[in-house]
């Protein structure tokens, strides 16, 4: 079966702390994206890879780092210099062409709470 | 700056009946949208699309309106389905040459769908 991976589902971190969330897709998709959901709020980009060792800062990328060093996967870290860090995560894939649009897979998401 | 709006968190229909979802944008330079289909604890799944040369696209019991000169687009399900209870997400893109058509999408907050049986 194709598609992506997100582990853990639940994650739970103490203040201070680094933790690294884990997404592999094998569709065989050239971009991932990070997104984070908050209550009320929409989704929003985080970090996006549209090639391998390439990577672009999302809408709110601050206390967040990624690596691009294989096409299937796309590691998220969240830092302890992310002020807010509790939140639903999101990672997700395209293959689209310059001719062709199309849309995102997204994976199940990762819920990471700071205690 | 929210670029991409749903005005409202919440809908409640019944049974059989249309439920119409609608979605505003400010940034005239994007021409993809999207509407995803989200469950609690779950990744969003992708519903229909519709690019800006189109100003309607259908599949299934979901269609896509689209108003260019509004800012507007709106989605109908018809007829609603129990199922249909989620939220749901209005997304949209800006095509860059240099993205390869994978351009990165701003979402809406969303609206929850409540179908009444």
């Amino acid at each position: 079966d194709g598609g992506i991976t997100q582990s853990p589902k639940y994650l739970f971190r103490k203040e201070g702390q680094n933790v690294t969330l884990s997404c592999e897709q094998n569709l065989n998709h050239d971009a991932m994206y990070w997104y984070r959901q908050d209550p009320g709020q929409g989704l929003r980009l985080i970090y996006y890879s549209q090639i391998v060792n390439d990577f672009q800062k999302g809408d709110i990328a601050e206390g967040y780092s990624v690596s691009r060093e294989k096409k299937e996967s796309f590691p998220l870290t969240v830092t302890s210099a992310q002020k807010n860090p509790t939140a639903f995560y999101l990672c997700a894939s395209s293959s689209g062409t310059s001719r062709t649009r199309t849309e995102a897979f997204f994976g199940q998401g990762t819920r990471l709470t700071v205690v | 700056d929210q670029q991409v709006k749903q005005n409202s968190p919440s809908l409640s229909v019944q049974e059989g009946r249309i439920s119409i979802l609608n979605c505003d944008y400010t940034n005239s330079m994007f021409d993809y949208f999207l509407w995803y289909k989200k469950y609690p604890a779950e990744g969003p799944t992708f519903l229909i699309s519709i690019s800006s040369i189109k100003d309607k696209n259908e599949d299934g019991r979901f269609t896509v309106f689209l108003n260019k000169s509004a800012k507007h687009l709106s989605l109908h399900i018809v007829p609603s389905q129990p199922g249909d209870s989620a939220v749901y997400f209005c997304a949209a893109s800006v095509y860059a040459i240099s993205n390869f058509g994978n351009e990165k999408l701003t979402f809406g907050t969303g609206t929850r769908l409540t179908i009444i049986p």
